[in-house]
């Protein structure tokens, strides 16, 4: 079975400072990866996703993450954040071979952007 | 067009009431999915339908729990006999086609006292 694995469960920064935000995953063998993003009182939200091709995938508003096959990881970056990045932030991964596409969570990581 | 919506956004059960939890999909999204989420933790998968068929009720923590999507639109998951640690927010998600992007609803913030 697939365990996804966000190393860190709170992230404080600065605003405009980078951001790195850990996620490995236990499988070998072919997966899709997800982040997926949750503010207060709201539904999770996909923010970006690696299904194929370029290992480097980028979201609209400044997020990008890189799948590493050899590391089983896809963390996601940000080179400059701001306050309204703060939110939870959450990885998930689904196996090619599974049929219905259901996803594996991590633990999620609270990103707090302060001022 | 609208999202994914849920009802009741919250619901307090005594122990060892049921409830029933609502999910309105996208309208023609095929897929549908509950996933449970536990406070402080990621979601966690409970069951999968592909239109009216339920193809997947691995997660489903015990027979207490029961879905439902019979017209392959609308789905219930209904919890018998709720125990305390049944306490969580309830998401559902659909998808347009089979291992399509997965949308979410806002919830439902079960309470079992």
């Amino acid at each position: 079975a697939q365990s996804v694995t966000q190393l860190d469960s709170q992230v404080p920064v600065f605003e405009e400072a980078p951001v790195e935000l850990r996620c490995n995953y236990s499988s070998s063998v072919s997966v899709y990866l997800f982040w997926y993003v949750q503010y207060p009182n709201q539904g999770l939200q996909l923010l970006l996703k690696y299904l194929s091709g370029s290992t480097l995938v980028e979201s609209i508003n400044g997020f990008e993450a890189e799948f590493n096959k050899s590391q089983t990881s896809f963390h996601l970056r940000k080179p400059s954040v701001h306050i309204s990045d703060t939110a939870e932030y959450f990885c998930a991964v689904s196996d090619w071979d599974n049929a219905g596409n259901m996803l594996t969570f991590g633990g999620g990581t609270r990103l707090m952007v302060k001022p | 067009g609208a999202g994914v919506s849920q009802s009741p956004r919250y619901k307090v059960a005594k122990r060892g009431q049921d409830v029933a939890l609502r999910c309105d999909p996208i309208s023609g999204h095929v897929s549908l999915f509950w996933y449970q989420q536990a406070l402080g933790q990621g979601p966690e998968f409970l069951t999968y339908f592909q239109n009216e068929a339920q193809l997947d009720k691995s997660g489903l923590p015990s027979d207490r729990f029961f879905a439902e999507r019979p017209e392959g639109s609308v789905s219930t998951l209904k919890i018998q006999r709720t125990q305390q640690e049944d306490s969580a927010v309830y998401l559902c998600a659909s998808s347009y086609v089979i291992r399509g992007e997965q949308y979410f609803g806002p919830g439902t913030r079960l309470t079992v006292t």
